[in-house]
């Protein structure tokens, strides 16, 4: 069985700078991928990045990065230059490449202050 | 905007009523979801279709119906509800069908049910 961890339960950052949202994994399987998914007060479950376990180059989407370390099993989340509408509930999530199961973590709720 | 759409998005209902949440997608995905969610916790699975066939059935009690009509169209029907059923209900889909792990999910607005 696969867990997923997120050890943070809030966060707070002033606007414009950087934070770094923290995930940690376990699994035996070999092939996965891990996500991040933004979940503002609006309530749409957003999707921010996509690794996949094979690929050793790190995520990056616009302002978004990831920090992946297979054989810590950590994949933590990198938000540079933050903004207010990054306030939100983020949350970490596992698939492995056998279904589409995601395996969630708790949570992390994200507040950007002006 | 989202891509998947859902319907209603807020509902209130008697514990003796009937309703059913539609979800769509015109995106050509194979497989489609149903999701619970509580304030503040992350999404539970309750129901997976895969080529329009249910795969999963996370031991849902059975006041709650699922309803695949066609590729794009995921049915959630409620008859009898708890009010511990209160919750956010998301709908999400994905391009490969459940066996094939590798696409992300996307997710709907969700509806918001109050059982009264």
């Amino acid at each position: 069985a696969q867990t997923v961890t997120q050890s943070q339960p809030e966060m707070s950052v002033q606007e414009a700078e950087t934070v770094t949202l923290s995930c940690t994994y376990d699994t035996s399987e070999s092939n996965y991928y891990l996500f991040w998914y933004k979940q503002p007060p609006s309530r749409q479950m957003i999707l921010v990045i996509r690794q996949e376990a094979y690929k050793q180059q790190n995520a990056t989407e616009n302002r978004f990065s990831v920090n992946f370390q297979k054989a810590a099993k950590s994949f933590s989340l990198k938000i540079s230059d933050s903004q207010l509408g990054d306030t939100a509930m983020y949350f970490c999530a596992f698939m492995t490449g056998a279904n589409s199961k995601l395996t969630f973590g708790k949570g992390i709720t994200l507040s950007v202050r002006p | 905007d989202t891509e998947v759409t859902q319907t209603p998005k807020h509902l209130v209902m008697g514990m003796t009523n009937k309703k059913s949440l539609k979800c769509e997608q015109h995106m050509g995905h194979r497989a489609m979801y149903w999701y619970k969610q509580k304030a503040k916790k992350p999404p539970e699975l309750m129901f997976v279709y895969s080529y329009e066939k249910l795969s999963i059935n996370e031991s849902v009690p059975s006041r709650f119906s699922p309803e695949c009509p066609n590729s794009s169209l995921l049915n959630l029907h409620l008859h009898a509800l708890q009010p511990e059923d209160s919750a956010l209900y998301l709908c999400a889909s994905s391009l490969s069908g459940w066996d094939r792990g590798n696409q992300p999910q996307h997710f709907g607005d969700g509806t918001r049910l109050s059982i009264l």
